[in-house]
């Protein structure tokens, strides 16, 4: 159980196009999605908090325009990186947890990641 | 500010050998403290999770201890297999916060 999706797994893009990417909890709702960005050799850093139905909070220095995060539903939120450039290039992680009653230590379950290349 | 920083920051050990990493974490006040395994160009599994009362906790090869007194975690890999290769990352989480708090990782190589 709780397994977490994302889709795609990896992308290649021409700068100033977007990009969306789907993260999806398969066997349990997710009241709170988390967006990770990461860079070679470090960890992860966190971009946003999104909860079902209300609008993302950002981190500090996270532009939302440029990433706009949507959570239409209990198992799907998505990340598109709008006008991308080559510093967007990054490995993106998104993580769900699960609601209440589901697990003790209030856990996050992360995605696989998805592998943006910006050219 | 809570941190969490890792040592060493790599290692190569060779196969069948055991090692240590070390967590240390000023995270207040603690809830738990998780060590995940990141494969390279994956997400991070979660290898084991432990609360404030919770000293030791094994999984397969894998065992982390946990001292609350002196904030310090480690995680001993047993008996080492190639695909024990791979970054290991400490995560601590506080009471009052949902957001975790992140180690840099210690990258974990085994070799033959």
């Amino acid at each position: 159980g709780a397994v977490v999706s994302q889709h795609p797994s990896w992308v290649i893009c021409k700068s100033g196009t977007s990009v969306k990417i789907e993260c999806r909890s398969l066997d349990f709702q997710a009241t709170t999605m988390f967006w990770y960005r990461q860079f070679p050799k470090q960890s992860l850093m966190l971009m946003a908090t999104s909860n079902e139905g209300s609008k993302a909070t950002y981190e500090q220095g996270v532009e939302k325009d440029k990433f706009l995060i949507n959570h239409a539903s209990l198992t799907l939120s998505t990340l598109t990186v709008t006008s991308a450039h080559p510093e967007d290039s990054s490995f993106y992680i998104c993580s769900a947890r699960a609601r209440s009653g589901t697990s003790s230590y209030n856990e996050q379950f992360f995605g696989p990641g998805t592998r943006l290349t910006v050219l | 500010k809570n941190q969490v920083e890792q040592s060493p920051q790599s290692l190569i050990i060779l196969e069948g050998k055991n090692c240590t990493l070390q967590c240390n974490y000023t995270v207040s006040p603690f809830s738990n403290l998780r060590w995940y395994k990141q494969d390279t160009g994956r997400g991070p599994v979660s290898l084991t999770i432990m609360t404030f009362s919770e000293n030791t906790k094994s999984n397969g090869r894998y065992t982390a201890t946990l001292d609350a007194d002196t904030k310090q975690s480690s995680l001993h890999i047993t008996a080492s297999q190639l695909s024990d290769s791979a970054s290991y990352i400490c995560v601590v989480s506080s009471q009052y916060d949902y957001k975790l708090s992140f180690g840099a990782g210690t990258t974990v190589t085994v070799r033959a």
